[in-house]
C-alpha cells in the first residue's frame, strides 16, 4: 500500500518566488494535515481538512500561506512570496475520521530552502 | 506555557540500559495520547498509544496520569536502534473544535551507545 505521497522532496528557491507543495493522502483517509518542522519551533500544525473542508487554519503563519484540497486525493500548500524564514521541513499527514486513537500517517516531507 | 512540554535531552545511555521520558500537557480536556518516534531526517511514526490503564508493547511501557496531566515512556534493554527523537503527542478529539488535531511536544532525543 502506498503511504502519504509528497512532492517535491526537496525545493531550493530564491526569496520572493512562489512555492507549491503537493500531497496525496492515503486512499480512504478523509482527514489531512499540513505541518511545518524547524529546530527552533518543533512540529507545528498549519492547517487541517476534514472531508476536503478546511477546519482549522489558525496555524497558518500569515497571508503568504494558503492551502487547498480540491478533492479527496490531493492537497496543495502554497507560499507566495517565499521568505528565508519559511525554510523548514513541511509534512503532510492523513488519517481516517471518527476515532480518538486513529493513527496519523506522515509523508516523507518536503525540505524547503529559501535563499 | 507550552501545551505539551518535554525535556529535549539528549539522553545518552549505554546499550541495555533502561531509560524513561516524561511529558506534561496543559489542557485537562485532552482526550487521547501518543508517543511518536522520529528518526533523523525522517517523518514521525506512531510508536504507541497511551491508555489510561497504562500499556506495554515489548520493551516499551507507556503510562498516563490524568490527575497530574503527565505521560511517561519507559524503554527497557535499550538497543542502538532505539536512538531517535521521541515525541509526546496529545489529541483534543471530541472537544469542540479539536477534531483530530494533534499537538506535538518538541521531542526528547535519545542516543544509545555501545
Amino acid at each position: 500500500d502506498a503511504g502519504v505521497i509528497q512532492s517535491p522532496r526537496h525545493e531550493v528557491t530564491e526569496m520572493g518566488q512562489e512555492v507549491t507543495l503537493r500531497c496525496k493522502p492515503i486512499s480512504g483517509h478523509n482527514s489531512l494535515f499540513w505541518y511545518r518542522q524547524t529546530m527552533m519551533r518543533g512540529l507545528e500544525l498549519l492547517i487541517y481538512f476534514n472531508n476536503n473542508v478546511p477546519i482549522d487554519d489558525s496555524g497558518m503563519p500569515e497571508d503568504r500561506f494558503s492551502a487547498k484540497m480540491p478533492n479527496a486525493s490531493f492537497s496543495t500548500l502554497k507560499i507566495q512570496p517565499s521568505e528565508p524564514r519559511d525554510s523548514a521541513v513541511y509534512f503532510c499527514a492523513s488519517t481516517a475520521l471518527g476515532l480518538a486513537y486513529n493513527e496519523q500517517f506522515f509523508g516523507p516531507g518536503t525540505r524547503l530552502t529559501v535563499l | 506555557r507550552k501545551e505539551v512540554e518535554q525535556d529535549p535531552g539528549p539522553f545518552n545511555v549505554p546499550e541495555g540500559a533502561t531509560v524513561a521520558f516524561n511529558c506534561t500537557y496543559s489542557n485537562s480536556a485532552s482526550q487521547s495520547f501518543f508517543w511518536y518516534r522520529q528518526d533523523c531526517r525522517k517523518e514521525p511514526k506512531l510508536l504507541m498509544s497511551v491508555y489510561s490503564s497504562g500499556n506495554e508493547d515489548g520493551r516499551f511501557t507507556a503510562q498516563l496520569n490524568r490527575a497530574s496531566q503527565y505521560i511517561s515512556l519507559l524503554i527497557r534493554d535499550s538497543k542502538l536502534s532505539d536512538s531517535a527523537t521521541y515525541l509526546c503527542v496529545v489529541n483534543m478529539f471530541g472537544v469542540t473544535g479539536g477534531g483530530n488535531k494533534l499537538t506535538f511536544g518538541t521531542g526528547t532525543q535519545l542516543k544509545v551507545e555501545l
